[in-house]
């Protein structure tokens, strides 16, 4: 089983520079999240969506935007990337919706913006 | 406001010694409580959750943890450690007051354990 996949990796912007991060699951899950982890800061949550077509912010969505057109696939795009989002992110996704459902996470995004 | 304190950044344990984890929490509602582990450049993976019922909660790798409600608390246990339990550890709790699906996080608790 796949799970959660993230695409890439690794990637190094510049300043200014566009990004799309794609989040992919395969477990029919509607839920899906995306979070950014920084050093002593945790996990914070950018952007999130209880279904396709829909999105949501989280308590960190300036400089991000987010598309959930089909249901097994969540982007996160960066319209002018800043040093600020230099940082570790993590997509999860889980199913509907009861409040005591866990999450599964992607192996992570190292970004660094210079 | 909902929170999860995590009050210890390290712990530090001797293999086959025991090991806790530390974990409160602050909840309008009724909580429903997770651990998560994340090994070095992975992402987070579930160890285990509180929803109702007994407040002793066994998970996977031989993890359990403890509800005490008089206390808040949802400490991370395991009766004798492994050095491949080194990781970094996250408390997480929901609320189930509302319409909230939200997670609230921890900042994290990095166990070593010492062979």
């Amino acid at each position: 089983n796949a799970g959660v996949t993230q695409t890439p990796k690794f990637r190094v912007l510049k300043t200014g520079q566009s990004m799309t991060l794609l989040c992919a699951q395969d477990m029919n899950h509607e839920y899906m999240y995306w979070y950014r982890q920084d050093p002593g800061m945790g996990l914070r949550l950018i952007h999130y969506s209880v279904g396709e077509g829909t999105t949501a912010k989280g308590e960190v969505p300036d400089g991000y935007n987010v598309s959930r057109l089909k249901k097994q696939n969540f982007l996160l795009g960066l319209e002018s990337a800043a040093p600020s989002q230099t940082s570790v992110y993590f997509c999860a996704s889980s199913r509907v919706l009861t409040v005591n459902t866990e999450a599964f996470f992607g192996q992570g995004t190292r970004l660094t913006v210079v | 406001a909902q929170s999860v304190a995590q009050p210890e950044d390290q712990v530090n344990v001797a293999e086959g010694n025991p090991l806790t984890v530390k974990c409160t929490y602050s909840v309008s509602g009724n909580p429903y409580l997770f651990w998560y582990v994340q090994y070095p450049n992975r992402g987070l993976q579930f160890l285990l959750k509180y929803i109702t019922g007994d407040n002793l909660v066994k998970g996977s790798y031989g993890f359990e943890a403890e509800f005490n409600k008089s206390q808040t608390s949802f400490h991370l246990k395991k009766p004798s450690a492994l050095v491949s339990d080194s990781a970094l550890y996250f408390c997480a709790v929901r609320d189930n007051a509302g319409n909230n699906r939200k997670l609230i996080w921890g900042l994290g608790t990095s166990l070593a354990v010492n062979p």
